[in-house]
């Protein structure tokens, strides 16, 4: 069974581009999350998706982001314009794990990560 | 809010040398507390994991004991191997609600030979 994948695995960009990372989780998993770690810092949450659906965006640091799963298969996270602090590696995240009466429930609760989207912004 | 502070690296041991890789945590509530590893070129897998206080999470050799009293999670390992050499990430998860992991800044291990 293939795992998260995640594509491009490094990205170089210049200040003010455009940068879009995508995201296939593993078939089936209805949850998707993105993590962001800048060099050096903890890894944090950006997004939550829910099939197709939004479920939590706290973590978006702001409006240049822009993160879609549409027919809630695989996700692409954009960032326009990229500045310079935006550089870091963003993981995409799989479970199969279901809410339920406000309760975690279903599935084993393991998140499993793809390998990361390296971006650096010059 | 919920967070988590590690021991900053790198830590460098030789091979079989004893290993220890502080963790403390806040968090309102009960978490469930988790261990991450990646490895060179890979990405972030689960290394090992406890639900509740005093559970003991094991895996590959390393152990964590969930202390809800000093509210740590240290891994430790008896032995290590040059194959160990990774980042390790600490990390809790609110057990009500949707997943949301909470991650320390991790911890580069490096054991030479």
């Amino acid at each position: 069974e293939a795992g998260v994948t995640q594509f491009p695995s490094h990205s170089v960009i210049e200040k003010g581009q455009t940068v879009t990372l995508r995201c296939d989780p593993i078939s089936g998993h209805d949850n998707l999350y993105w993590y962001r770690r800048v060099m050096g810092k903890e890894i944090k949450f950006l997004l939550h998706f829910v099939k197709e659906s939004k479920q939590d965006e706290s973590g978006m640091p702001n409006n240049r982001f822009l993160a879609e799963r549409t027919g809630g298969t695989y996700s692409t996270l954009k960032v326009q314009p990229a500045e310079l602090e935006d550089s870091g590696v963003y993981f995409c995240a799989s479970s199969s794990r279901v809410l339920a009466r406000g309760l975690l429930a279903g599935g084993t609760g393991e998140l499993f990560f793809g390998e990361g989207s390296r971006l650096t912004v010059l | 809010g919920n967070s988590v502070t590690q021991m900053e690296g790198p830590v460098t041991l030789s091979e079989e040398a004893f290993l220890t890789i502080n963790c403390t945590y806040t968090a309102t509530g009960y978490p469930s507390l988790f261990w991450y590893v990646q490895y060179p070129g890979e990405g972030l897998q689960l290394l090992l994991k406890a639900t509740k206080a005093d559970d003991k999470g094991s895996n590959k050799g390393f152990e964590a004991t969930y202390r809800k009293e000093t509210t740590s999670f240290h891994l430790e390992k008896g032995s290590v191997q040059v194959s160990d050499s990774a980042v390790y990430f600490c990390a809790l998860m609110k057990n009500t609600g949707f997943q949301k992991l909470v991650f320390g800044t991790g911890t580069r291990l490096l054991v030479s030979p």
